[in-house]
């Protein structure tokens, strides 16, 4: 069945670069997204990228996506404490059906 | 426009007792879904809908009931709460495309 897998956590100091890594196996996925939840909060939607994308750039956001291995990434550039928080993958399973089947999450600790 | 919008953010239920989540959103979007989200295993899909009228389930359907009478509305039933139904749940909207998902503020249920 489909599945996600991240790494549980991922800590780095203010200013330099982050990049939190998720694996999936549904290769019919359309879209594949990445959410931030913050403490005691929602999930917001950061961004997603179309399965026949390799990368898409948004401000200090990039999304890499490699659909031979079925890896995606998401680097933060110049990252800073407020950019701490919980990150989860999550792909949107075949026929595009709204069905999002998500990763534990990455815990990012941003260091001052 | 409120977005998406969950009642209540708190509830502490005894074994056995039933309850509605509420969940409403205000952007006309067709797809609604209820998610659980338990520690270390992401976000799980409970019910979805993909219109008024029509219901389906997700990964983790029983002990749980979902309608959906308006476009707006989507609201979770749990029918005779179990300690293993403690968690916090999510209640998200979509269009009809299914590209962008948005989330609620989530509710946190204690089942004792």
């Amino acid at each position: 069945g489909e599945d996600v897998e991240q790494s549980l956590f991922l800590s780095v100091r203010e200013g330099d670069s982050s990049v939190i890594n998720c694996t999936y196996t549904d290769s019919s996925s359309t879209y594949l997204y990445w959410y931030k939840q913050e403490p005691g909060a929602g999930l917001q939607l950061l961004t997603y990228i179309f399965s026949n994308m390799d990368m898409k750039q948004d401000q200090r956001l990039t999304v890499l996506l490699n659909k031979k291995d079925k890896h995606l990434s998401l680097r933060i550039a110049d990252t800073q404490t407020g950019d701490s928080a919980i990150y989860f993958c999550a792909e949107n399973g075949p026929g595009n059906t709204g069905k999002l089947i998500f990763g534990q999450g990455t815990t990012l600790q941003v260091k001052p | 426009n409120a977005g998406v919008t969950q009642t209540p953010k708190f509830q502490v239920l005894k074994t056995g007792q039933s309850m509605t989540l509420q969940c409403a959103q205000d952007m006309n979007h067709e797809y609604m879904s209820w998610y659980r989200q338990d520690p270390g295993m992401g976000l799980r899909l409970i019910h979805y809908s993909v219109g008024a009228g029509i219901t389906d389930q997700g990964e983790v359907p029983n002990g749980y009931n979902v309608s959906r009478s308006t476009t707006e509305d989507f609201p979770l039933r749990l029918l005779s709460a179990a300690p293993s139904q403690t968690s916090v749940y999510f209640c998200a909207s979509g269009d009809t495309a299914v590209r962008e998902q948005f989330f609620g503020p989530g509710t946190r249920l204690t089942v004792l």
